[in-house]
C-alpha cells in the first residue's frame, strides 16, 4: 500500500491555468507537507499542516494555497501558473517532526 | 518494485566520532543518487551522484557510489551536534520519456551528543 501518494504524477499545462495536485497518506501522521524541488534538486519547504492547520507558510506567492481538508490530506492549488512555476512539488508526511515520508512527486511542467 | 533502504535507521554517535550511513536501491532506469540533510524543515541538498568510484566531498562529509552493488554511502568525519538531523537518500530513475520518479529512503536519524 502506498503511504504518502501525489496525483497527478505529471502535470503539463499552458500559462495562466489553475491546476490542483492532490495528496492523501495512510500512516495517521499528524504533519503534512509540499516541498518543491527545483532543476537543481533543490528541495524548499512550502508549507506544513499540523491536523488541519497552518505551521509553515514560507515565502509562496499566494497564487498556491494549500488545503487541508482533514489530516491525511493536503492538497495544492495553484491559481495563474507562471513558466517559474514549472518544477517537481512532493508531498510528504511525517510524525513528531522526523522519519518524513514522501510521496513520489508531481512534475509540473508550465508552457 | 522499487525501492531504497537506508541503514541504520538511527545512530547516536559523540562528538568526534565518524560515521557511515547506507544507502542501498533497486530501481529500473538509475539516474542518479542524492543525499540530503533534513533538520527542522526543508531537506539540504548535499550530494548528487551520477558516476561510480568518483567520491564527492565537501567539508566533513563525502560520497561515493557503487552502482554495481547498488549502493551509496555518506561518511561525516569529526562529527559534531551541528550534524543531528535525519539524512535522507532518494534515487532518481525515470520510467522514460518525460516522465519522472524519484524514490526516497525512510531516512537516518543522526544524533551526535556532546
Amino acid at each position: 500500500d502506498t503511504a504518502v501518494s501525489q496525483t497527478p504524477k505529471y502535470l503539463v499545462t499552458q500559462m495562466g491555468n489553475d491546476k490542483s495536485i492532490k495528496c492523501e497518506q495512510n500512516l495517521g501522521h499528524d504533519t503534512m507537507y509540499w516541498y518543491k524541488q527545483d532543476s537543481k534538486k533543490f528541495l524548499k519547504i512550502m508549507f506544513s499542516y499540523n491536523n488541519k492547520e497552518l505551521i509553515i507558510n514560507e515565502t509562496v506567492p499566494n497564487r498556491f494555497s494549500p488545503k487541508s481538508p482533514d489530516k491525511a490530506h493536503l492538497n495544492l492549488h495553484i491559481n495563474s501558473l507562471e513558466l517559474g512555476d514549472s518544477a517537481v512539488y512532493f508531498c510528504a508526511s511525517s510524525q513528531f517532526n522526523w522519519g518524513a515520508f514522501f510521496g513520489q512527486g508531481t512534475r509540473l511542467t508550465v508552457v | 518494485e522499487d525501492k531504497v533502504v537506508q541503514s541504520p535507521l538511527s545512530l547516536v554517535v559523540h562528538e568526534g566520532d565518524t560515521v557511515t550511513l547506507n544507502c542501498s536501491y533497486e530501481v529500473t532506469n538509475f539516474r542518479s543518487l542524492l543525499w540530503y540533510k533534513q533538520e527542522k524543515k526543508a531537506p539540504t541538498f548535499l550530494f548528487m551522484l551520477t558516476s561510480s568510484g568518483i567520491e564527492k566531498k565537501s567539508g566533513r562529509l563525502s560520497s561515493i557510489l557503487d552502482k554495481k552493488e547498488l549502493f551509496s554511502i555518506l561518511n561525516i568525519t569529526a562529527t559534531q551536534t551541528g550534524d543531528s538531523a535525519i539524512y535522507l537518500c532518494a534515487v532518481e530513475h525515470p520510467p522514460g520519456g518525460s516522465n519522472y520518479k524519484l524514490t526516497f529512503g525512510k531516512g537516518t536519524l543522526l544524533t551526535v551528543n556532546p
